[in-house]
C-alpha cells in the first residue's frame, strides 16, 4: 500500500463548478501538507501549504486537513479553464521539504 | 528571472550514451534536489544536496551521479542510458533554514531510444 493515495482522474468539470480533490495517507507521522499545481510541460508549483487540521483559504482555493481521518482535500470554487492542470498532494513528517511524499496526481480539465 | 532553471528542456538520445542535465537556482536556497517523474505523473526524489553535500540518496542506479559545484548548481550525469530512464527529470530547491517548500524547475524530458 502506498503511503499517499490520491483520487485518480482525470476529472472534467464545467466552468464555474466546485472541484474537490482528495488524498488519503497512512503515515501518522505526516504533519505538513501541501498541494502543488502542475501545468502541462511545466514543473509543479506550490498552491497551498498547511500544518494543522482544519481549513486554510486562499482566494478560490481551500485546503482542508483531517488528521484524525488521515484525509486532505483541496476545494476550488468557481473553477476556471485556467485551473486545468494536474494537482499533486504532498506530505512530510517535518519541515524538511526533501522528505515530502507525493500523491500520483489528479488531472483536472475545466471546460468553458 | 527564472528561479530554478534546468537545461536542456528536451533530450533525445540512444541507449548506452552518457548525458548530463544542468540545474541552477537564483533563490539563494541552500538545498537542491533531483526528482524523476514517470509517465503516470508519479514524482520520486532521487537526490538531495545541502550546501554542496549529499544528504538524500534514494535507491537509484549508480549510473546516476549528481554533482554540486556550489550551492546554486546541481547537475545530474547519467551513464549508459537505458530505455527505462526515459522520464521527466525535475530539479528543485528549498531553504532549510526557513522551512520553505520545494521550488521546481520546468523539467528535462529525456527520451532514450
Amino acid at each position: 500500500q502506498k503511503e499517499v493515495e490520491q483520487d485518480p482522474g482525470p476529472l472534467s468539470v464545467p466552468e464555474g463548478a466546485i472541484v474537490s480533490l482528495n488524498c488519503t495517507y497512512s503515515n501518522s507521522a505526516f504533519q505538513y501538507f501541501m498541494w502543488y499545481r502542475q501545468y502541462s510541460r511545466k514543473g509543479p508549483e506550490l498552491l497551498m501549504y498547511t500544518y494543522s487540521s482544519g481549513n486554510k483559504e486562499d482566494g478560490r482555493f481551500t485546503a482542508q486537513v483531517d488528521k484524525s481521518s488521515k484525509y486532505i482535500s483541496l476545494f476550488i470554487r468557481d473553477s476556471q479553464p485556467s485551473d486545468s492542470a494536474t494537482y499533486l498532494c504532498a506530505m512530510s513528517p517535518n519541515t524538511n521539504a526533501g522528505k515530502s511524499t507525493f500523491g500520483d496526481g489528479t488531472t483536472l480539465t475545466v471546460k468553458p | 528571472d527564472t528561479a530554478v532553471s534546468q537545461t536542456p528542456k528536451y533530450l533525445v538520445t540512444q541507449m548506452g550514451n552518457d548525458k548530463s542535465i544542468k540545474c541552477e537556482q537564483n533563490l539563494g536556497h541552500d538545498t537542491m534536489y533531483w526528482y524523476k517523474q514517470d509517465s503516470k505523473k508519479f514524482l520520486k526524489i532521487m537526490f538531495s544536496y545541502n550546501n554542496k553535500e549529499l544528504i538524500i540518496n534514494e535507491t537509484v542506479p549508480n549510473r546516476f551521479s549528481p554533482k554540486s559545484p556550489d550551492k546554486a548548481h546541481l547537475n545530474l550525469h547519467i551513464n549508459s542510458l537505458e530505455l527505462g530512464d526515459s522520464a521527466v527529470y525535475f530539479c528543485a530547491s528549498s531553504d532549510s533554514s526557513r522551512n520553505s517548500p520545494l521550488h521546481f524547475g520546468n523539467g528535462t524530458r529525456l527520451t532514450v531510444t
